[in-house]
């Protein structure tokens, strides 16, 4: 079984600053894939960034990028430049690759870590 | 932030009630998920439908009873719950539940949930 650690329950970082958020997994798969989620608070979960296992190259969109360790088992987030609306609940995510139809699906999440980000 | 939407946002009811959570998505998806998040838990993965049919169902007590009448609308029943049962269920659809190598059809996109307490 998959297990997703976030050792950070808290964090907080001043706006314009910048700030990691940690996430280790444990698999034996080597076909996978990681993804960052943000929860706002009262609003919807959204998905900030996926990486794939096979990809050696880190994925990034706009302010929010990885740093992928794979033999470390490492993803960790970094946001720059932070905002006050990055203030939400971030989740890391796993999720096996199966190589047979319709089983890709089995999303494991860590306990979340809540930014705060600070005027 | 219309592609997954779920009604109610809040609920609360007693022991004895029975009452539905409703899920729609506007996204022509094929796959649909029910998770529980419960304070300081990782969100537990419930139910998963793909093209109507359940794929999952992740040793759910019977008091939880999914109904997946068409691919947009997935809906949660609910009879006879226990305060443990208080929780945020937050409803979840995808293109596809895989596999989807690098093209992202599996990424699941979320609702913003029902706030659900048992008295």
């Amino acid at each position: 079984a998959q297990t997703v650690t976030q050792s950070q329950p808290e964090m907080s970082v001043q706006e314009a600053e910048t700030v990691t958020l940690s996430c280790t997994y444990d698999t034996s798969e080597s076909n996978y894939y990681l993804f960052w989620y943000k929860q706002p608070p009262s609003r919807q979960m959204i998905l900030v960034i996926r990486q794939e296992a096979y990809k050696q190259q880190n994925a990034t969109e706009n302010r929010f990028s990885v740093n992928f360790q794979k033999a470390a088992k490492s993803f960790s987030l970094k946001i720059s430049d932070s905002q006050l609306g990055d203030t939400a609940m971030y989740f890391c995510a796993f999720m096996k690759h199966e190589s047979w139809e319709g089983s890709n699906y089995k999303l494991t999440f860590g306990k979340g870590t809540l930014l705060t980000v600070n005027p | 932030e219309t592609g997954v939407t779920q009604t109610p946002r809040h609920l609360v009811m007693g022991m004895t009630n029975k009452k539905s959570l409703k899920c729609e998505q506007h996204l022509g998806h094929n796959a649909m998920y029910w998770y529980k998040q419960s304070a300081k838990k990782p969100l537990e993965l419930m139910f998963v439908y793909s093209l109507e049919e359940r794929v999952e169902n992740n040793s759910v007590p019977s008091r939880f009873s999914p109904e997946c009448p068409n691919s947009s609308h997935l809906f949660l029943h609910l009879h006879t719950l226990q305060p443990e049962d208080s929780a945020l269920y937050l409803c979840a659809s995808s293109r596809t539940i895989g596999p989807s190598g690098s093209t992202g059809t599996d990424t699941q996109y979320f609702g913003p949930g029902t706030r659900l307490t048992v008295l």
